[in-house]
């Protein structure tokens, strides 16, 4: 089992630019989730999907963010326009229902 | 939002001896979680409470929830080096789970 997996690692785009961000979850966990994580603010919930369907967006700063879940083995989390202060860690997670979440490597985001 | 808040914030131990980490938090709970995170990676999931337990041993984890109290402890007996890292509690429930903001916990050898 590979884990939940996550690209890029690192992402430096300039400000206004498209950012898209992928994850993979693990293969049987019906769950997502799109985590932030910032010094200031510390882990957010951003979204999460059930059974690939959004179920709670409240979490998503404002309509620049938009995530899909086209299928059960992929997740997108795109920033358009991206802003210097979307600057960030993101992280995916999975997880079977109310078990543990697995977490991804992340994504470094800077946003110059 | 946060849930839940951990205590202290920051923590440095000898090496061998235990570290004690607190967290309280908010609302009612389905279950609650402990994370680490070694710096620049992921969080790893280390143990999960249900809210009609008391108390929890995992290795050299040991995890007590006083819902009465809303606030559970994290014990890590016979400290390494390697348990340098920081630990989050989550709390899961309404179907999501929230992480508090943390102890960043340093082992001196």
């Amino acid at each position: 089992d590979a884990g939940v997996i996550q690209s890029p690692r690192h992402e430096v785009t300039e400000m206004g630019q498209e950012v898209t961000l992928r994850c993979k979850p693990i293969s049987g966990h019906n769950s997502l989730f799109w985590y932030r994580q910032t010094m200031m603010r510390g882990l957010e919930l951003l979204i999460y999907f059930n059974n690939n369907v959004p179920i709670d967006d409240s979490g998503m700063p404002e309509d620049r963010f938009s995530a899909k879940m086209p299928n059960a083995s992929f997740s997108t989390l795109k920033i358009q326009p991206s802003e210097p202060r979307d600057s960030a860690v993101y992280f995916c997670a999975s997880s079977p229902d109310l078990g543990g979440y697995t977490f991804g490597s992340g994504t470094r985001l800077t946003v110059v | 939002s946060q849930q839940g808040e951990e205590d202290p914030q920051a923590l440095s131990i000898q090496e061998g001896e235990n570290a004690t980490m607190n967290c309280s938090y908010k609302t009612s709970i389905n279950n609650l979680q402990w994370y680490r995170q070694n710096s620049g990676r992921g969080l790893v999931h280390l143990i999960l409470i249900r809210s009609n337990e008391r108390e929890k041993h995992s290795g050299r984890l040991r995890v007590t929830l006083d819902t009465s109290k809303k606030s559970s402890s994290l014990l890590i007996t016979a400290s390494r080096a390697a348990d340098t890292a920081s630990y989050f509690c989550a709390t899961f429930g309404n179907e999501k789970l929230t992480f508090g903001t943390g102890t960043r916990l340093t082992i001196i050898p």
